[in-house]
């Protein structure tokens, strides 16, 4: 079936440094599945930061980055400098029917002052 | 103010009570979803509901049921809570999709459940 990969499951940054957090996808149906970052604030719920449908393209948003690559079936999250204010869990996930997503299990970014 | 709410947000049971978890969202959002996350796991789907008795299997339906009776609630039953049914369960909303797209889902807080 679908699946996601997040090989870290918790990151301390230094603030102002770079960041980038790893997932991969294994897609069954169809070759190219709508591709996903939520971010899961303290307390809060889950919450879309963003959303790539075609291959090849980037998604932007606060700051991170993340390019869908088809070749190598990875949709990593990047960001050039992260702040305190960016502590979160952030999960990877996949939709191939466009009703249910499937998620990665999440990595725990700590941003240390 | 786009919301999902879930109540409780914790709660503590012993082995073969019944389990009720409510869900609400104030957005008119057709397509409604239960999860589930155990630790080192991703998010899970136990139902999904397109619609008011409109409702569907996940991928681990087993061990609960739900019921949708209004578009702007949806409610997770455990009859007979196992200790395996400890978990952190979250609910979503989202518009039905259509095309080739995915709409953004709205998750509430999650409910801590612990079945002793």
């Amino acid at each position: 079936g679908d699946s996601v990969t997040q090989t870290e499951g918790q990151v301390t940054v230094s603030e102002s440094k770079s960041l980038i957090i790893n997932c991969t996808y294994s897609a069954t149906s169809i070759a190219y599945p709508n591709l996903f970052w939520y971010v899961r604030y303290p307390g809060e719920g889950l919450q879309l930061l963003l959303k790539v449908i075609t291959a090849g393209q980037k998604g932007s948003s606060r700051g991170f980055e993340a390019t869908y690559n088809k070749e190598t079936t990875s949709f990593h999250l990047q960001k050039a400098s992260v702040q305190e204010s960016d502590s979160a869990v952030y999960y990877c996930a996949l939709s191939e029917n466009y009703n249910v997503l499937y998620f990665g299990s999440g990595t725990k970014l700590t941003v240390e002052p | 103010d786009m919301k999902v709410t879930q109540m409780p947000r914790y709660l503590i049971k012993r082995m073969g009570e019944n389990v009720l978890l409510e869900c609400g969202q104030d957005m008119s959002h057709e397509t409604m979803y239960w999860y589930r996350q155990d630790p080192g796991l991703g998010l899970q789907l136990i139902y999904i509901s397109y619609d008011v008795d409109s409702n569907s299997e996940g991928d681990i339906p087993k061990g609960y049921r739900v019921s949708r009776k209004k578009r702007e609630h949806f409610s997770l039953i455990l009859d007979s809570a196992k200790t395996n049914q400890t978990s952190v369960y979250f609910c979503a909303s989202s518009f039905p999709s259509l095309g080739g797209s995915s709409y953004e889902q709205y998750f509430g807080p999650g409910t801590r459940l612990t079945v002793l």
